[in-house]
């Protein structure tokens, strides 16, 4: 049972290249996230997907886009990177059991474009 | 609206002290979930504690327990007997019901050092 992993862990993209982050739970929970963490801040939600093939927008959706193809991934791309959005990404998914919930977090993506 | 705050950017204790950690939260939301969760130098995002809104009882687990105070808006969380391993950055969390559907709000986050 790995819990929630990320991949990359680290990558370093010059503006107006793309990618996309890559997000696997195996912990069968319905509900996954997308968060950045800047410097000295909390963590911010982009995307949310409540279910397999919906997708919402949360706090910070612009200049990302995301993937909900099957129940274990939870894909975020970045069409083309600009340097506001170097920062640390995490992926979530969230449990609800006897009335307590909780989001487990991947390792964090560090992302720095240049 | 609905925000976290934690006014504590920093916080020093001894090894063995208790510590409590500051956060208040405000909502309009009869019902919510309060979370904290630690993040050592490492990176990770580490769950340590959750307080429902209609929980009666304060919620504790382990050396870790959770000072709900509703009237308040307070959800502090008290460390006992600290250890060298708590030095990390700690964050207060809310569970809230948006056009998102359910997410976590984080507030900034408080540094926790513990020296020998």
């Amino acid at each position: 049972n790995a819990g929630v992993t990320q991949t990359p862990k680290f990558q370093v993209l010059k503006t107006g290249q793309s990618m996309t982050l890559q997000c696997a739970q195996d912990m069968n929970h319905n509900s996954m996230y997308w968060y950045r963490q800047d410097p000295g801040m909390g963590l911010r939600l982009i995307y949310y997907s409540a279910s397999e093939g919906t997708t919402d927008k949360g706090e910070v959706p612009n200049g990302y886009n995301v993937s909900r193809l099957n129940k274990r991934e939870f894909s975020l791309r970045l069409e083309s990177a600009a340097p506001s959005q170097t920062s640390v990404y995490f992926c979530a998914s969230r449990r609800t059991s006897g009335g307590v919930e909780t989001q487990y977090f991947g390792p964090g993506t560090r992302l720095l474009v240049l | 609206a609905q925000k976290i705050t934690q006014t504590q950017p920093g916080m020093f204790v001894q090894e063995k002290e208790a510590v409590t950690l500051d956060c208040t939260y405000d909502t309009s939301d009869p019902s919510y979930g309060l979370f904290w969760y630690k993040q050592p130098s490492s990176g990770e995002m580490i769950f340590l504690i959750y307080q429902g809104s209609y929980d009666q009882q304060n919620a504790t687990e382990g050396r870790y327990s959770l000072n709900f105070q509703k009237a308040r808006k307070s959800a502090n969380l008290v460390i006992s007997a600290s250890q060298l391993g708590d030095s990390a950055m700690y964050f207060c969390a809310m569970r809230v019901f948006n056009q998102a559907g359910t997410a976590l709000i984080f507030g900034k986050g408080t540094t926790l050092s513990v020296s020998s």
